[in-house]
C-alpha cells in the first residue's frame, strides 16, 4: 500500500487531454514539493515535472503539474501513442523522513 | 553528459550480503544528493536510501532500516549500497539516482542509471 494514492490506470484518445491525480497528506504532498516521472517498459524512469509544476529542459509543454492542498495532478494534453507509459508521483514525507512514491498509473492512449 | 553506471547485482541466497556500486561521470558528483530506488518485478518504484551531497546525512526506508546502508566516495565519484540479511522481497532492479540539488528532502531525481538486478532466492 503506497503512501501516495494514484489511479491504477487512465485512458484517453489521441489528441485528447488526461489528468493523473496523486493524493497524499499534510506530511507529504501538502507541505513538500511533488515530482512526476514517466517510465516505459524495461527502461529507467524519467523526470517530467519537479517542484510541483516545473519542467526540465527537453520536456514538452504538453506536460504540466499542479498542486492544491494534499493533492497533486499531472496533466497531459495533445495525447500521442508515444505517451503510453507508467507515471509516478513522488515527494518527501516529513513524518517518515523518507521519499515516497505513488503506486503508479498506467496511461493507455486508445 | 551525466552517466550513472551500476554494478554488483546478481543472484544471492536469503541471508547473504551484496554490495552495489554506482560510478558517476559528467557531473560534479560532490554537489548532489544521491539515492537508491528499487523496483520489484512488475511493481512500482520504491525509494530505498538517500545520502546528502557531502555524505553526512542519510535516510532510509523502514523496509531496509538496519540491513542496508548507503555511502559515497566524492573523490572517486562513487555511490555504494551495502545490503545485508537479504530477503526474497528485496528482489528488484536497483537504480542509482541523482537529485537535482544537494538536499535529499527535495527528491527531484533528474538522472537514473540503467539499473542492476538483484535476485534473492535459494
Amino acid at each position: 500500500q503506497s503512501v501516495l494514492t494514484q489511479p491504477p490506470s487512465v485512458s484517453a484518445a489521441p489528441g485528447q487531454e488526461v489528468t493523473i491525480s496523486c493524493s497524499g497528506s499534510s506530511s507529504n504532498v501538502g507541505n513538500n514539493y511533488v515530482s512526476w516521472y514517466q517510465q516505459f517498459p524495461g527502461t529507467a524512469p524519467k523526470l517530467l515535472i519537479y517542484d510541483n509544476n516545473k519542467r526540465p529542459s527537453g520536456i514538452p509543454d504538453r506536460f504540466s503539474g499542479s498542486k492544491s492542498g494534499t493533492s497533486a495532478t499531472l496533466g497531459i494534453t495533445g495525447l500521442q501513442t508515444g505517451d503510453e507509459a507508467d507515471y509516478y508521483c513522488g515527494t518527501w514525507d516529513s513524518s517518515l523522513s523518507a521519499v515516497v512514491f505513488g503506486g503508479g498509473t498506467k496511461l493507455t492512449v486508445l | 553528459e551525466v552517466q550513472l553506471l551500476e554494478s554488483g547485482g546478481g543472484l544471492v541466497q536469503p541471508g547473504e550480503s551484496l554490495r552495489l556500486s554506482c560510478s558517476a561521470s559528467g557531473l560534479t558528483f560532490a554537489d548532489y544528493a544521491m539515492c537508491w530506488v528499487r523496483q520489484a518485478p512488475g511493481k512500482g518504484l520504491e525509494w530505498v536510501l538517500g545520502i546528502s551531497n557531502g555524505g553526512a546525512t542519510t535516510y532510509s526506508a523502514d523496509s531496509v532500516k538496519g540491513r542496508f546502508t548507503i555511502s559515497r566516495d566524492n573523490i572517486k565519484d562513487m555511490l555504494y549500497l551495502q545490503m545485508n540479511s537479504l530477503r526474497a522481497d528485496d528482489t528488484a532492479i536497483y537504480y542509482c539516482v541523482k537529485a537535482r540539488g544537494s538536499n535529499i528532502a527535495v527528491p527531484d531525481f533528474d538522472y537514473w542509471g540503467q539499473g542492476t538486478l538483484v535476485t534473492v532466492s535459494s
